[in-house]
């Protein structure tokens, strides 16, 4: 069966960096992208962009340029979310959820990371 | 991008009763739009893709109709475990955007 399972909670001070993992099994990696989710505290779901696991290639949206970067590994069914320069705002739980558009858009996700930032 | 204007924001329902949530787009999206279901703690989870199309396992109590810009879920007969937030999601053109959720509570 499909499954996504995301690495364990974080607690970052302010500025440093940290790097998520979004293990996939149970279908072909690089038949599906992965997009990655963020909510925030009493905040509502937000859609950060996604991955093309077939050519590799990033797409962020808007809010999520510069220190926000994507990556994957095929060889072990991975994609990655780093995060740059934490901001105490960067406190928020992180899905990845599989699927490009159509009827496979978002369908499965991952159980979700929590990143804390404080000092 | 596209907007997705969620409607209402929140709820409170007995159990049994019929909800219904509403979605709008700000430009016609055809049917690429999933609702989903949030509990506390928990990933969202996919009820309804394609605006209509009832997600395996998903009670038929659930239900999703629309196309274009205007968009609804509908509870038939709402049950205890229905008591969550509800996101639609749009995926027909990047940025997706979802809806700001309707947090449905017990009266």
């Amino acid at each position: 069966q499909v499954q996504l399972v995301q690495s364990g909670s974080e607690l970052k001070e302010p500025g440093a960096s940290v790097k998520l993992s979004c293990k996939t099994s149970g279908y072909t990696f690089s038949s599906y992208a992965i997009n990655w989710v963020r909510h925030a505290p009493g905040q509502g779901l937000e859609w950060m962009g996604w991955m093309n696991t077939n050519t590799r290639n990033p797409t962020y949206a808007q809010g999520f340029t510069g220190r926000f970067v994507f990556s994957m590994d095929t060889s072990v069914s991975t994609a990655y979310l780093q995060i740059s320069s934490l901001k105490a705002e960067d406190t928020a739980v992180y899905y990845c959820a599989r699927g490009y558009g159509g009827t496979s858009a978002a369908e499965y996700w991952g159980q979700g990371t929590l990143v804390t930032v404080s000092s | 991008d596209i907007q997705m204007t969620q409607s209402p924001s929140s709820l409170s329902a007995s159990i049994g009763d019929r909800v219904t949530i509403t979605c709008r787009a700000s430009q016609g999206i055809r049917n690429d739009l999933g609702w989903y279901q949030q509990k506390p703690g928990k990933a969202p989870k996919r009820l309804i893709y394609a605006a209509s199309s009832l997600q395996s396992g998903v009670p038929s109590r659930f239900s999703g109709s629309g196309s274009g810009t205007e968009f609804t879920l509908t509870i038939s007969s709402l049950q205890p475990e229905d008591f969550a937030t509800y996101y639609c999601l749009q995926h027909n053109s990047y940025p997706w955007t979802f809806g700001q959720g309707t947090k449905v509570d017990i009266k």
